[in-house]
């Protein structure tokens, strides 16, 4: 099985603030990771695919990168309407996800 | 616009089998491209994989999960399910179904149903 681990768990920030999500994973997955955005009582939203893919409607300031174990999700200024939990998920073998962050508001 | 449904009995005793449907519309189960899979999530926690189906009814399991669990699909009434057997109060949690895109030696998810809680409890 492959174990993703997101860094931190617990990300407080501020509206306009640039914000960095860590995911690794326990062995090479390529470039074969996503990214989800959910709110409370939501399902999961794809927002990154293939490490760096904006998902179609997701807003510009989203952006993702890496290869291999090592992936940053970056949010480049913060909307009122980020505050929410983020999770990546491997597919490079079967899927799994990380233990999730959840951003919130400082 | 792509839409599913998760529809089955939201409580289910322990021992017994839990059983789910997620059904497709504005789109056909049946496409060439068409992966479907299963995810939950247990209340105040992470998402956990459940399985992928494929439209011709090829199966791919969570190994942690493989030994209880049975997935079909029904391209006639575009729907596909879930059983799972023997629940304890572990397998309590919102369900989710979600369409799959494979790359890699996985799957990706960018539909997802609004997701059902299923309680096991006597």
């Amino acid at each position: 099985d492959i174990q993703m681990t997101q860094s931190p768990s617990i990300l407080s920030a501020s509206v306009g603030e640039r914000v960095i999500i860590t995911c690794r994973a326990s062995q090479s997955i390529n470039n074969w990771l996503a990214w989800y955005q959910q709110k409370p009582g939501r399902a999961p939203k794809l927002l990154i695919y293939a490490a760096s893919g904006l998902q179609i409607g997701v807003p510009s300031r989203f952006s993702g990168s890496g290869s291999g174990t090592e992936f940053t999700l970056t949010i480049s200024s913060l909307q009122p309407d980020d505050f929410a939990t983020y999770y990546c998920q491997q597919y490079g073998s079967y899927s799994s996800f990380g233990q999730g962050t959840k951003l919130e508001i400082k | 616009q792509l839409q599913l449904q998760e529809s089955g009995p939201e409580l289910v005793k322990p021992s017994e089998t839990l059983s789910l449907t997620c059904t497709v519309s504005g789109g056909s189960i049946s496409s060439s491209t068409s992966y479907w899979g299963w995810i939950r999530q247990p209340p105040g926690k992470g998402l956990e994989w459940i399985g992928i189906i494929y439209y011709s009814g090829t199966t791919f399991y969570n190994p942690s999960l493989k030994s209880r669990l049975t997935m079909s699909v029904d391209t006639s009434k575009n729907h596909f399910s879930l059983k799972l057997n023997s629940v304890t109060a572990a397998d309590t949690a919102v369900y989710y179904c979600a369409k799959a895109w494979n790359y890699g030696e996985g799957w990706y998810f960018d539909y997802w149903g609004q997701g059902t809680l299923v309680t096991v409890s006597s």
